[in-house]
């Protein structure tokens, strides 16, 4: 069965860095999402990203973060300068259409910010 | 902005008991999802319906949207149901996922 990969599974980081997230959705899927869980906390919407747009994002994506789909299969996000509060495991997740569709979800990448 | 909200937030049972885990939102919807997040932290999605009920296997989702309420149930519960259970909701025309904190569900042998 198809499924959502994501690379690295875990990374840390010093304060400042910049860190790329790696995902390769399912092949026919169009929507592209990722989503934060900060430790013991729920999972947040960070942005979604169709037809190789953004779509929606939260307040929560700011300058600092930035996504792309540098070829046909990768969809990445980047944090530029990584800070302490960006420690968290990220999402990828996508769905075949959009609003109202089955999201599927990848494994996570587990981030600390040191 | 949707508030999700989801009750309880822990549960524990016997192996064989019926399980409820009931979600409530403010707002009016377009979908409600359960999801599934194992103790490694992966997620699955389990259900999406906007309307009535729907059942795979041991599990049965229902929604009552004029009560904005939906509750998502277990039969016959087995050591492996232990998971965090996850509502989340879609509004309108927008993708994103509104999440509840989750319910974590442990079933004892």
């Amino acid at each position: 069965e198809p499924e959502v990969t994501q690379t690295p599974s875990h990374q840390v980081t010093q304060m400042g860095q910049e860190v790329i997230l790696r995902c390769v959705p399912i092949s026919n899927h169009l929507y592209f999402y990722w989503y934060r869980q900060i430790l013991g906390q729920k999972v947040e919407f960070l942005v979604s990203f169709y037809n190789n747009e953004i779509s929606e994002k939260s307040e929560i994506f700011d300058d600092q973060f930035s996504v792309e789909r540098p070829d046909g299969s990768n969809f990445t996000l980047k944090i530029r300068s990584t800070k302490l509060e960006d420690s968290a495991m990220y999402f990828c997740a996508s769905s075949v259409l959009g609003a109202g569709e089955t999201q599927y979800f990848g494994p996570g990448t587990r981030l600390l910010v040191l | 902005k949707n508030e999700v909200e989801q009750s309880p937030q822990n549960l524990t049972a016997q192996e064989g008991e019926f399980i409820t885990i009931n979600c409530s939102y403010s707002v009016g919807i377009s979908a409600l999802h359960w999801l599934q997040q194992h103790p490694g932290g992966g997620i699955v999605s389990l259900f999406m319906l906007s309307s009535g009920k729907k059942k795979h296997g041991r599990l049965i989702a229902t929604i009552n949207i004029q009560e904005k309420h939906s509750s998502l149930h277990i039969t016959a519960s087995h050591p492996r149901d232990s998971a965090v259970y996850i509502c989340a909701v879609t509004q309108g025309g927008s993708e994103k996922l509104v999440f509840g904190k989750g319910t974590k569900l442990t079933v004892n042998p």
